[in-house]
């Protein structure tokens, strides 16, 4: 079955420091990837997804996540945070089998940037 | 393109009553999934509607039900409410032609049980 962890459910950086949220996936054919965000009293905004394209995807607000096989993960980073980065991150994966159109999604990471 | 959108926005209701929450997806969007997200479970499937079917669902009881209407408009009901039912629902529309689509959110209802 597919199956997305998340490590870390808080996480806190300095702002203008490396951002790494880190999920590990679990699948038995290719993968789809997402990682979307969540801020206070919203819905889920869409960062990234990663389709096979390309290892290395990025994102918006200067994210981006790269898809490892070989460690079955799928980290979010962001070179320099900022304030405004404040929020819950989840990771998501697609189901295996076709005709279904829902995400799993980990725990969440909830990223907060010290001024 | 007006995004998805949800109402009410806020609910407030008692134990054994039930309720109905309404979601509208993007224009062109077939598929309509719903989401239940709590402190303590994190974010669970409910089910998926494409074409007014029920396509997938995830693992809740029968109390959970939902439609889609022709114009991919969709509501789920919850009846018999529970104390453990007060979480934030989302819903996410998509195209719903293959997998690995983007799923769109709404701004969720988030109704609390008395």
């Amino acid at each position: 079955a597919q199956s997305v962890t998340q490590l870390g459910s808080h996480v806190s950086v300095s702002e203008g420091a490396l951002v790494l949220l880190r999920c590990n996936y679990s699948s038995s054919v290719p993968p789809y990837l997402f990682w979307y965000v969540q801020y206070p009293n919203q819905g889920l905004q869409l960062l990234l997804k990663y389709t096979s394209a390309a290892t290395l995807v990025k994102g918006i607000n200067g994210f981006e996540a790269e898809f490892k096989k070989s460690e079955t993960s799928f980290h979010l980073t962001k070179p320099s945070a900022h304030m405004s980065d404040a929020a819950e991150y989840f990771c998501a994966v697609s189901p295996q089998q076709t005709g279904a159109n829902n995400l799993f999604f980990g725990t969440g990471t909830r990223l907060t940037v010290i001024p | 393109k007006a995004g998805v959108t949800q109402t009410p926005r806020y609910l407030i209701k008692t134990r054994g009553q039930q309720v109905t929450l309404s979601c509208s997806p993007i224009s062109g969007h077939r598929s309509v999934s719903w989401y239940q997200q709590t402190p303590g479970q994190g974010l669970q499937f409910l089910f998926e509607y494409f074409s007014e079917t029920q396509r997938n669902k995830g693992n809740f009881p029968g109390r959970f039900s939902g439609r889609q209407f022709s114009n991919s408009r969709s509501e789920m009901n919850v009846s018999t409410l529970e104390l453990g039912d007060s979480a934030l629902y989302l819903c996410a529309s998509s195209l719903g032609q293959m997998r690995g689509e983007t799923q769109y959110f709404g701004p969720g209802t988030r109704l609390l049980v008395l």
